[in-house]
């Protein structure tokens, strides 16, 4: 069964710390983004990757880290300087060039 | 930049039609997509259209596209229960092979028995 997994789904964490969100794909895809949700608001688009060992900031990376050792795997790291991180993070794979990107069913990070 | 904006909320009754509206920003989008989104999930690639077409039809749903006033449409006929959800518009612009998709807030489609 092909698709785009991220684990936890649920995700707390105390002010000050680092953690870590997982997103794994089987769709053979080389590109992965990682997105921004917050209530009201469309989806913000953090970072890309278009191949492995190569990311690309995108519009709201600040605060935010990520690696692309594997093609399969792209994971995120919310960092203590982000100043506001509870949101619902989207995790999404696409064919290089492709018109269409598949999504994750999503971590909801709250920070306590 | 580029900007999408939608309504945020629609409520219809079940078996009605229901219409989402959006419109953007960026006349040199090559491409306009709609995505469906259900409580607590990610989002799902209902349809698109490419920006020199007017219409495309999928079963239930018809995009219409207005490339003049940069309006677009997605027509659910016959909406049931299970098409309630937020419902984004998008738009794509392709710079170096990078698909960068601009996502609108969302309409939440509320379907009432």
């Amino acid at each position: 069964d092909g698709g785009i997994t991220q684990s936890p789904k649920y995700l707390f964490r105390k002010e000050g710390q680092n953690v870590t969100l997982s997103c794994e794909q089987n769709l053979n895809h080389d590109a992965m983004y990682w997105y921004r949700q917050d209530p009201g608001q469309g989806l913000r688009l953090i970072y890309y990757s278009q191949i492995v060992n190569d990311f690309q900031k995108g519009d709201i990376a600040e605060g935010y880290s990520v690696s692309r050792e594997k093609k399969e795997s792209f994971p995120l790291t919310v960092t203590s300087a982000q100043k506001n991180p509870t949101a619902f993070y989207l995790c999404a794979s696409s064919v290089w060039g492709n018109n269409e990107q598949f999504f994750g069913p999503g971590t909801r990070l709250t920070v306590l | 930049g580029e900007d999408v904006e939608q309504s945020l909320f629609l409520s219809v009754r079940e078996g009605d039609s229901s219409v989402i509206n959006c419109t953007y920003t960026d006349s040199s989008s090559t491409y306009l997509y709609w995505y469906k989104q259900e409580p607590g999930a990610g989002l799902q690639l209902l349809t698109y259209i490419f920006s020199n077409m007017d219409m495309k039809q999928d079963q239930r749903l018809t995009v219409l596209l207005n490339k003049k006033d940069k309006h677009l449409s997605l027509r659910i006929a016959d909406t049931q229960t299970g098409d309630s959800a937020i419902y984004f518009c998008s738009e794509s612009e392709v710079n170096t092979g990078f698909q960068k998709l601009v996502f609108g807030t969302g309409t939440r489609l509320l379907v009432s028995p």
